[in-house]
């Protein structure tokens, strides 16, 4: 079955602590992106991959990080959380550049920050 | 810049009725558009789009066309059922772009018995 998926689905933490949220996806494709979804304000792309080893910020990367050493995950990682990131995060991937390919989501990670 | 407009919510209908969501966009070119349904406690899914003006995406009863002229893609259905209720989203992707996604906030529809 395709999907994405993505750990933990929720997570209550305290400032400061260094977590890191994993997303897999099992369909080959080139494109993941991270989005945070946070009430009236939709859901904001943070930070986004076009392939291996090439990422680029988003709308709203400060505070976050990511990495993509392989095609099929891609971690998004908080150095040092804060308040303001309690958010509910979506991790998704779609492939070909240019056309209107389906982007899947993940079934999302809520976030608590203390 | 991109930006879409949805109607604010929460929508209260009864089983049965109309809905109508209304959305709008600001873009350069010929964006595609979308319509995905977050069920409570779930992801998002996607549920119709549309790639050029006037195509008419559809699925599950519900219909959005793509009027370039009014810049909107207004999501209609003709008689909702209470396993309608979720938050739509309609979103938007330039045709040059490699997947980004630029977001309405989203409208909660309650549907009740």
């Amino acid at each position: 079955e395709a999907q994405v998926t993505q750990n933990p689905r929720y997570l209550i933490t305290v400032t400061g602590k260094k977590l890191t949220v994993t997303c897999s996806q099992n369909m080959n494709h080139e494109y993941m992106s991270w989005y945070r979804q946070d009430p009236g304000l939709g859901l904001r792309q943070i930070y986004y991959s076009m392939n291996v080893e090439v990422t680029d910020k988003g709308d709203v990367p400060e505070g976050y990080k990511v990495s993509r050493k392989e095609k099929r995950n891609f971690p998004l990682i908080l150095e040092s959380p804060s308040p303001n990131q309690t958010s509910l995060y979506f991790c998704a991937s779609n492939t070909h550049y240019g056309t209107q390919e389906t982007q899947y989501f993940g079934p999302g990670t809520r976030l608590l920050v203390l | 810049g991109n930006s879409v407009t949805q109607m604010e919510g929460p929508v209260t209908l009864s089983e049965e009725a109309f809905l109508t969501i209304n959305c709008t966009y600001t873009a350069t070119g010929y964006p595609s558009l979308f319509w995905y349904v977050q069920y409570p406690g779930e992801g998002l899914q996607l549920l119709l789009k549309a790639t050029k003006a006037d195509d008419k995406g559809s699925n599950k009863g519900f219909e959005a066309t793509y009027r370039k002229e009014t810049t909107s893609f207004h999501l209609e259905k003709g008689s909702v059922q209470v396993s309608d209720s979720a938050v739509y989203f309609c979103a938007l992707k330039k045709a040059d772009s490699w997947g980004k996604l630029q977001f309405g906030a989203g409208t909660q529809v309650v549907v009740t018995p």
